[in-house]
């Protein structure tokens, strides 16, 4: 059962465009999510998370955003650039806990020129 | 660079084998968690030990083991591999276990079982 669910596996934006990558869950005790990045051959890293007690969190480019009734979140990058040309994986976890770590499947993003 | 090692990089073996896969967590880290990508497919937790002991358990076949040791790197043991076994073994580690935001993960070792 995929509790965390990214269905777009792959996405195209353009260069300076904004890029939208969705995310999908279904355990309602998961109350804190991240997105993680991802470049060929390495592991992925950490970009930016959020507790379910806000509905944004920003970090420069990168912005999140959790919808808790639709138990949905984004991850909208402005404006992308090449180099944000990635798989994007997002994950869920219910703090306090000793829970794992939930990855949806990924989301290839294109930047293009 | 995340500051986690991960050997070997790539490997190539047959079905029936086994493998060991190793992981250095960073400096500092005393929990290493160990995740398994296959094609198409998230990461999928499998194991994870905080200062030797093992922490939290997820989809970790019987055929699989693991163990961290004293100076904290840590193995992943697969044997009896099968086709399906072959995917990225990625290795993160943490400060300390209830800090899951924090994983730092190492560049994976790519295992393929023909």
């Amino acid at each position: 059962d995929q509790q965390v669910k990214q269905n777009s596996p792959s996405l195209s934006v353009q260069e300076g465009r904004i890029s939208i990558l969705n995310c999908d869950y279904t355990n309602s005790m998961f109350d804190y999510f991240l997105w993680y990045k991802k470049y060929p051959a390495e592991g992925p890293t950490f970009l930016i998370s959020i507790s379910s007690i806000k509905d944004k969190n920003e970090d420069g480019r990168f912005t999140v955003f959790l919808n808790k009734s639709a138990k949905h979140l984004s991850l909208h990058i402005v404006p992308s650039q090449p180099g944000d040309s990635a798989v994007y994986f997002c994950a869920a976890w219910t703090t306090g806990t000793a829970s794992k770590l939930t990855f949806g499947t990924g989301t290839r993003l294109q930047v293009t020129l | 660079d995340s500051g986690v090692t991960q050997t070997p990089k790539h490997l190539i073996t047959a079905t029936g084998q086994r493998v060991t896969l190793r992981c250095s967590p960073r400096s500092g880290d005393l929990s290493v968690y160990w995740y398994q990508q296959s094609l198409d497919q998230g990461l999928q937790f499998l194991i994870q030990y905080y200062n030797g002991e093992e922490r939290a358990k997820g989809n970790i076949l019987e055929r699989f083991s693991a163990q961290q040791f004293p100076d904290l790197h840590s193995e992943l043991n697969l044997s009896s591999l099968e086709l399906g076994d072959s995917a990225l073994y990625f290795c993160a580690s943490s400060v300390d276990w209830q800090r899951q935001e924090t994983q730092y993960f190492g560049p994976g070792t790519r295992l393929l079982v023909l």
